[in-house]
């Protein structure tokens, strides 16, 4: 099992420009979600989905968007890119939330010029 | 809203010595779960907490959930330079479900 596979690994946009980071996991997980993370302030959700065709937004959406049309894929949208979007992105995926623990990509180090 | 804060945000040990992180919680958690992330990396789950007063130990790591389930504490004894890192806790309550929120995080840097 490849379990969570992030694309790109690196990522390099100029202000206004738009792009879309691909989450894909192959352990027929019902929950996906992305976070952000930034220095000295933890992991924060963007945006989550318990289930193809269902999504919802976490603490911090304002920027981005997500579909989720199939269960493998849960791909994270920015469509006018801003400096304050440079972070290190992670998505994770779990069968079900209930006392079970989140399993992490690799991460996508985004920076916005 | 739920807010989950994490102390200390750095902590350096030298090799051999103990130290403790502590969760905070502003609300009561249905459980809560530790993560660890090396330099580089991806956090990787460590431990998950359910139970009000629970324990659990993994060698030398030892993880305590509070009486009012909103307050955990990691233990590492005998610290060792594969110790380093930062480390996560994560809380989600009743009411949140499927919110998943992490504290700051404790990096923690071994000196030999």
């Amino acid at each position: 099992n490849a379990g969570v596979t992030q694309t790109p690994k690196f990522q390099v946009l100029k202000t206004g420009q738009s792009m879309t980071l691909q989450c894909a996991q192959d352990m027929n997980h019902e929950y996906m979600s992305w976070y952000r993370q930034d220095p000295g302030m933890g992991l924060r959700l963007i945006h989550y989905s318990v289930g193809a065709g269902i999504t919802d937004q976490g603490e911090v959406p304002n920027g981005y968007n997500v579909s989720r049309s199939t269960t493998e894929d849960f791909p994270l949208r920015l469509l006018s890119a801003a400096p304050s979007q440079t972070s290190v992105y992670f998505c994770a995926s779990v069968q079900g939330m209930n006392n079970s623990p989140l399993h992490f990509g690799n991460g996508t180090r985004l920076t916005v010029t | 809203g739920q807010q989950v804060m994490q102390i200390p945000q750095y902590q350096h040990v030298q090799e051999g010595e103990d130290f403790t992180t502590y969760c905070n919680s502003s609300t009561t958690l249905s459980n809560i779960q530790w993560y660890k992330q090396r330099p580089g990396g991806h956090p990787v789950f460590l431990i998950q907490l359910v139970k009000s007063g629970e324990v659990k130990k993994q060698k030398r790591l030892t993880f305590q959930f509070g009486e009012a389930k909103k307050n955990s504490s990691l233990h590492i004894t005998a610290t060792q330079t594969t110790d380093v890192g930062t480390y996560f806790c994560a809380g989600m309550t009743t009411d949140s479900w499927g919110k998943l929120q992490f504290g700051a995080g404790t990096q923690v840097v071994v000196t030999p």
